[in-house]
């Protein structure tokens, strides 16, 4: 069964640091884009980060400098790094395999249940 | 590019016909996804590439829409799927971007 648990959520105090994981069984995330997508509370969809298959890297503007999205092949694992927390940073972030079809990639059909984390000021 | 969903709140009964739009600030072409959020789920994924059903989704959902302008139908509303409906759009090159999702209540 392809699933992906996060796991490393918490309580953390403006300014720092972080460090959320994702284990991935099913698959390999060595072959897969994989991202990070958050919610914050009552709100919507944000997507955060990606790594692509290949090893590059994306981010939203919101987060860039600021977190960085790793992969562990032999682990099977995508991790987030978030350093210079902000209040705005609170949220559950989800861990999410991406599909692909007809040559593109970028959708999310897979979803972890989440891990909370809340930034306190 | 911006997604922008359209109503942000619709109030339904079981068995009614429900459309709702998203449209997209500059064309994605068909690179669009629909999502189906429940409270304290993960999103499911429902639609992508603008109209083709997901695996294991109700043949009652439906996308259509190119472009711009994508609408996602729910031909008979079933009391599973009150729920919070989210479009995507998706493009190598621009950040994956989300509407601010559409909530169907019980009307």
């Amino acid at each position: 069964e392809v699933q992906v648990v996060e796991s490393g959520g918490g309580l953390v105090q403006r300014g720092g640091s972080l460090r959320l994981s994702c284990a991935a069984s099913g698959f390999n995330v060595g072959d897969k884009y994989m991202s990070w997508v958050r919610q914050a509370p009552g709100k919507g969809l944000e997507w955060v980060a990606v790594i692509h298959s290949g090893g590059d890297r994306k981010y939203a503007d919101s987060v860039m400098g600021r977190f960085t999205i790793f992969r562990d092949k032999s682990r099977n694992t995508v991790d987030l790094q978030m350093n210079s927390l902000r209040a705005d940073d609170t949220a559950l972030y989800y861990c999410a395999k991406e599909g692909y079809s007809y040559g593109l990639t970028g959708y999310f059909d897979c979803w972890g249940q989440g891990t909370q984390v809340t930034v306190s000021s | 590019i911006q997604m922008t969903q359209s109503p942000s709140t619709l109030s339904a009964s079981v068995g009614d016909r429900v459309t709702i739009t998203c449209r997209a600030s500059q064309s994605v072409s068909s690179w669009l996804v629909w999502y189906q959020q429940k409270p304290g789920k993960a999103p499911r994924l429902l639609i992508y590439k603008a109209s083709i059903l997901e695996s294991g989704v109700p043949s009652r959902f439906s996308g259509s829409g190119s472009g711009t302008e994508f609408t996602l139908t729910i031909s008979s509303l079933q009391p599973d799927d009150f729920a919070t409906y989210y479009c995507q759009q998706y493009n190598y090159y621009s950040p994956r971007t989300f509407g601010q999702g559409t909530k169907v209540e019980i009307k």
